[in-house]
C-alpha cells in the first residue's frame, strides 16, 4: 500500500457542481493532515488543515476518518478558479516534521 | 501578507558543479523545510530544520546535500556535486510555532537544470 494515495483524476465537473476527493494513508500513527492546491508549475498553497472533528472554510470541507485511514475534501459550488491539482499531505511517523505528499488529484471545472 | 521567498528562480548548472539555493522563510517561523518536485512527479520531502539543526531528513537527502541557516533570515540548500537527476523544482517552506506549527507555507521555488 502506498504511504499516501490519491486518485489522479482528472475530475471534470461543471461550474456549480459539488466534487469530493479522498486520500488514503498507510500509517495509523500519522497525526497531521493537510490539503494543498497546486497550480501548474507553481508552489503548493495551503488550503486547509484537517482536524479530527472536521473543518469547513467557505465552500471547502475537510474530514478525517481515522478508523479507515482516509481524509476527504469536499468542494461545493465549484468555480473555474478551483481548477488545480489537490494534494493530500500527511506526516510520516515517527517523524513529526517529515511529510509525505500524495501524487495529487487533478480537477478541471468546466464553464 | 508575509511570504517565503526563494532565489534564484531558475539555475542552470553543469553536472559536477556545486549549487546553493537560497530561501528567506517567513520571519517569525521556527521550522524550515526543503522539498523537490521532479517534472510531472509528486512533491518529495528532503529535510526539516529547527533550532539550527536538521530535525528530520529523507532517504533522498544524502551526503551531497546540506542545509544551513547562515544568518537570521536566510536558509540555504547546497548540492555539492550535481547530477543530471537533481534537475527538479526545489521548494522551500516554513512553519510557525504554537497551534499552527505544522502548517507549511511554500516559496515559489527554484527550477534547477543540470546539464
Amino acid at each position: 500500500r502506498k504511504e499516501v494515495e490519491q486518485d489522479p483524476g482528472p475530475f471534470n465537473v461543471p461550474e456549480g457542481a459539488t466534487v469530493a476527493f479522498n486520500c488514503t494513508y498507510s500509517n495509523s500513527a500519522s497525526q497531521s493532515f493537510f490539503w494543498y492546491r497546486q497550480d501548474c508549475r507553481k508552489e503548493p498553497k495551503l488550503l486547509m488543515s484537517v482536524y479530527s472533528s472536521g473543518n469547513e472554510d467557505g465552500r471547502f470541507t475537510a474530514q478525517l476518518n481515522r478508523a479507515s485511514q482516509y481524509i476527504s475534501l469536499l468542494i461545493r459550488d465549484s468555480k473555474l478558479s478551483d481548477s488545480a491539482t489537490y494534494l493530500c499531505v500527511v506526516n510520516k511517523p515517527p517523524g513529526t516534521y517529515k511529510y509525505i505528499f500524495g501524487t495529487g488529484t487533478r480537477l478541471k471545472v468546466l464553464a | 501578507e508575509p511570504e517565503v521567498t526563494q532565489t534564484p528562480s531558475h539555475q542552470v548548472t553543469q553536472m559536477g558543479q556545486e549549487v546553493i539555493l537560497r530561501c528567506v522563510p517567513i520571519s517569525n517561523h521556527l521550522y524550515f523545510y526543503w522539498y523537490r518536485q521532479i517534472l510531472g512527479q509528486k512533491v518529495e520531502f528532503l529535510v526539516s530544520f529547527y533550532n539550527n539543526e536538521i530535525s528530520e531528513k529523507s532517504e533522498i537527502f544524502d551526503d551531497q546535500f546540506s542545509v544551513e541557516r547562515p544568518d537570521g533570515s536566510n536558509f540555504t540548500l547546497k548540492i555539492r556535486s550535481t547530477k543530471l537527476e537533481d534537475s527538479a523544482m526545489y521548494f522551500c517552506a516554513s512553519s510557525g510555532g504554537g497551534g499552527s506549527s505544522y502548517e507549511q507555507y511554500f516559496g515559489p521555488g527554484t527550477r534547477l537544470t543540470v546539464t
